[in-house]
């Protein structure tokens, strides 16, 4: 069982909007950043969003992050055929002291 | 440009031992943290462990405490994951990333993984 907990799917039309949710406690989420990836099918993740709501050089404005108390959610906009992939939550954990991942939400669009 | 690459994967008898490479290129390697996560197959990602040199620390997933470790040679610019008493739960693709320091184990930079496969 995964310390950050993701709807394990979610779907929508291409151009519609989705959120994944990422729900965790205060060890994780409550007291640090949240990072988001994106794993396309049969490639490696991709760091997507992180300090909560940034994008690295690259991840178009479709793409956005929030954070707060012990949960997190992206939000992808205008979707697109080529959005269909995993997405996993992750932070650190100072209890475990480890690093912590969600369980990841395919997403498909429709 | 930032690379890791990682090796050593392959075929293992349950029970055996197993050492993993990541060697980075394209930024200096002291500065950063570097972790090893593993997908088992159709399954989501799994924080293993992680290798501090600036903070002199080494962390590990409980699922794989005390049957894995996990070292950095700086003069090679290269991480290892020794993995011991491998069974078939341990079956995955193995990845190191990159942290920048004190970055709420942000992985920016990904190898493309090596594949570990422990069966008789």
């Amino acid at each position: 069982q995964s310390a950050l907990t993701q709807p394990p799917s979610v779907s929508a039309a291409p151009g519609h909007q989705v959120t994944i949710s990422c729900s965790g406690s205060s060890s994780n989420l409550g007291a640090h950043y949240v990072s988001w990836y994106q794993q396309l099918p049969g490639t490696a993740p991709k760091l997507l969003i992180y300090e909560d709501n940034k994008r690295p050089s690259g991840i178009p404005d479709r793409f956005s992050g929030s954070r707060s108390g012990t949960s997190a959610t992206l939000g992808i906009t205008g979707l697109q055929t080529g959005d269909e992939a995993d997405y996993y939550c992750g932070t650190w954990d100072d209890s475990l002291r480890a690093g912590v991942f969600g369980g990841g939400t395919t997403l498909t669009v429709l | 440009q930032v690379q890791l690459v990682e090796s050593g994967g392959g075929v293992v008898q349950p029970g055996r031992s197993l050492r993993l490479s990541c060697a980075v290129s394209g930024f200096n390697f002291n500065n950063y943290e570097i972790h090893w996560v593993r997908q088992a197959p159709g399954k989501g990602l799994e924080w293993l462990a992680i290798t501090s040199y600036g903070r002199g620390f080494e962390h590990y997933a409980d699922s794989v405490k005390g049957r894995f470790a996990i070292s950095r040679d700086n003069s090679k610019n290269t991480v290892y994951l020794q993995m011991s008493s491998l069974t078939a739960a341990d079956t995955a693709l193995y990845y190191c990333a990159r942290e920048p320091p004190r970055s709420d184990c942000r992985l920016d930079y990904w190898g493309q993984g090596t594949l570990v496969t422990v069966s008789s």
